[in-house]
């Protein structure tokens, strides 16, 4: 069974940083492009970033570009979001998706709240 | 980026109806056209993929048409656990961006 797994949220100020964690099983993650995707409270989704298989592409919305860093550690089946410049708008959960055959997210985690704030 | 939109933003059904809920790209994606169920306070889950098939396990009822820049996610008979958020997702370029959803309720 497929698991994601996210970790890391919290409540931080604006300028701040963060660093999310997505523990994958179930399946092989080394071989896997992994996403993040957020939503805000009560709002729609924001696809954020993608990283491939060797993480030595990625990709991210314009809105975090420069300011969000995603990451992958295929020894230990994690993924990652490196959160700079925190900003009230990015008060959001956060989800880990798997890629699926055509690029949608066929799996998903239960989510992490961010909440930037002071 | 890919501009995505749906249409209605809201729709009123009953169990048994049939329904379908449009989004469109400003520009052509190709089939690259996702579709998905959310419930409250859960992620969402994957209902259609390459605007036509469907995702393991997804009651048939579901069903996804279109082309171009122009796709449907149909329902034909309507159960009460259908009554949820519906986006959808295009995955042709990335930023993949999603449409603004569609909340269908009783």
């Amino acid at each position: 069974e497929v698991q994601l797994v996210e970790s890391g949220g919290g409540l931080v100020q604006p300028g701040g940083s963060l660093r999310l964690s997505c523990a994958a099983s179930g399946f092989t993650f080394s071989s896997s492009w992994m996403y993040w995707v957020r939503q805000t409270p009560g709002k729609g989704l924001l696809w954020v970033s993608r990283i491939n298989t060797d993480g030595d592409t990625t990709n991210y919305a314009d809105s975090v570009k420069g300011r969000f860093t995603v990451s992958r550690d295929n020894a230990k089946n994690t993924l990652y979001l490196q959160m700079d410049s925190l900003r009230a708008e990015d008060t959001a959960v956060y989800y880990c998706t798997k890629r699926g055959y055509t690029g949608e997210s066929e799996y998903w985690g239960q989510g992490t709240l961010v909440t930037v704030s002071s | 980026d890919i501009q995505m939109t749906q249409s209605p933003s809201s729709l009123s059904a009953s169990v048994g109806d049939r329904v379908t809920i449009t989004c469109r790209a400003d520009q052509i994606i190709r089939n690259y056209l996702s579709w998905y169920q959310q419930k409250p306070g859960k992620a969402p889950r994957l209902l259609i993929y390459a605007a036509f098939t469907l995702q393991t396990g997804v009651p048939s009822r579901f069903s996804g048409g279109g082309s171009g820049t122009e796709y449907t996610l149909s329902i034909s008979s309507l159960q009460p656990e259908d009554f949820a958020t519906y986006y959808c997702q295009q995955t042709y370029s990335p930023p993949y961006t999603f449409g603004q959803g569609t909340n269908l309720d009783i």
